[in-house]
C-alpha cells in the first residue's frame, strides 16, 4: 500500500548549522514528493516539491534530494534559523488526487 | 492573500451529536480535502472532492460524510460524534493542475465528550 514514513521524530540543531530531515516512502508510482512545514497553531505550509524524474531541487535555503533506488527523500535547510522550528512533513501525490503525508519530524533550533 | 478558512478554531461536542465542520476557500480551487491530525500519525485523509458534488473516500472515511454544493465550500459531517473522533481537523485545497501545493486552513480542534 501507499505509505510515507520518517526516520526521526525530533531533530535538534544549533542555530546557523545545516539541518537534514529524512523520509522513506514506499510508493514508487508517485509523480511528486513534497515537503511541508507546520508551525505551532497553524496548518501545514508548502515548502518545495520534486518530480520523480529528478534527484535534486533547490529553493531558497532548502534543497530536496530524492534517491529512488532506496526510496529515500531528504530536506536540507541551510543556516538553520529560529524561525525554522516547526514540524516537517514529507508527502507524496499517490493515486488520483490524494496527497499522502508522513508522520512528521519536529525540528528544534537551539540558540 | 489566498485563504482557506475553517469556521471554528475550537469545538466541544457531546457523544452522539451531529457535527458540521465548514471550510471555505477563495482561490477558485477545484480540489478540496479533509484531513485529521493526531500525534504520531501525521495527517490522514478522510475525504476529498475534485469538483462540485463529487467526492471520494480517503483512508479513514468511517463515521464521516462530506458535502460540496458550491466550489468554494467543503463541509465535513460527523453523523454521530464519538470520543475517538476527538482530533485536529484540517481542510485544504489545491488547483487541479498543481495538486502538490496544498493550502491549509488553520485547523479545528474538536473535542467529543
Amino acid at each position: 500500500g501507499e505509505s510515507v514514513g520518517l526516520h526521526l521524530p525530533t531533530l535538534s540543531v544549533q542555530e546557523g548549522d545545516n539541518s537534514i530531515i529524512n523520509c522513506a516512502y514506499s510508493n514508487s508510482a508517485s509523480d511528486y514528493f513534497i515537503w511541508y512545514k507546520q508551525e505551532s497553531g497553524k496548518g501545514p505550509q508548502f515548502i518545495i516539491d520534486i518530480r520523480s524524474n529528478m534527484d535534486k531541487r533547490q529553493g531558497q535555503r532548502v534543497t530536496v534530494l530524492l534517491n529512488k533506488t532506496v526510496k529515500h527523500l531528504s530536506l536540507q535547510i541551510a543556516a538553520t534559523q529560529p524561525g525554522d522550528s516547526a514540524v516537517y512533513f514529507c508527502a507524496e501525490n499517490g493515486s488520483s488526487y490524494k496527497l499522502i503525508f508522513g508522520s512528521g519530524t519536529r525540528l528544534l533550533v537551539r540558540p | 492573500d489566498v485563504k482557506v478558512t475553517q469556521s471554528s478554531r475550537y469545538l466541544v461536542k457531546r457523544t452522539g451529536e451531529k457535527v458540521f465542520l465548514e471550510c471555505v476557500q477563495d482561490m477558485d480551487h477545484e480540489n478540496m480535502f479533509w484531513y485529521r491530525q493526531d500525534p504520531g500519525l501525521g495527517l490522514r485523509l478522510i475525504y476529498f472532492s475534485y469538483d462540485v458534488k463529487m467526492k471520494e473516500k480517503g483512508d479513514i472515511p468511517e463515521g464521516y460524510s462530506v458535502s460540496r454544493e458550491k466550489k468554494e465550500r467543503f463541509s465535513l459531517i460527523l453523523e454521530s460524534a464519538s470520543t475517538n473522533q476527538t482530533s485536529m481537523y484540517l481542510c485544504a485545497s489545491t488547483r487541479a493542475d498543481m495538486n502538490t501545493e496544498a493550502f491549509f486552513g488553520q485547523g479545528t480542534r474538536l473535542t467529543v465528550v
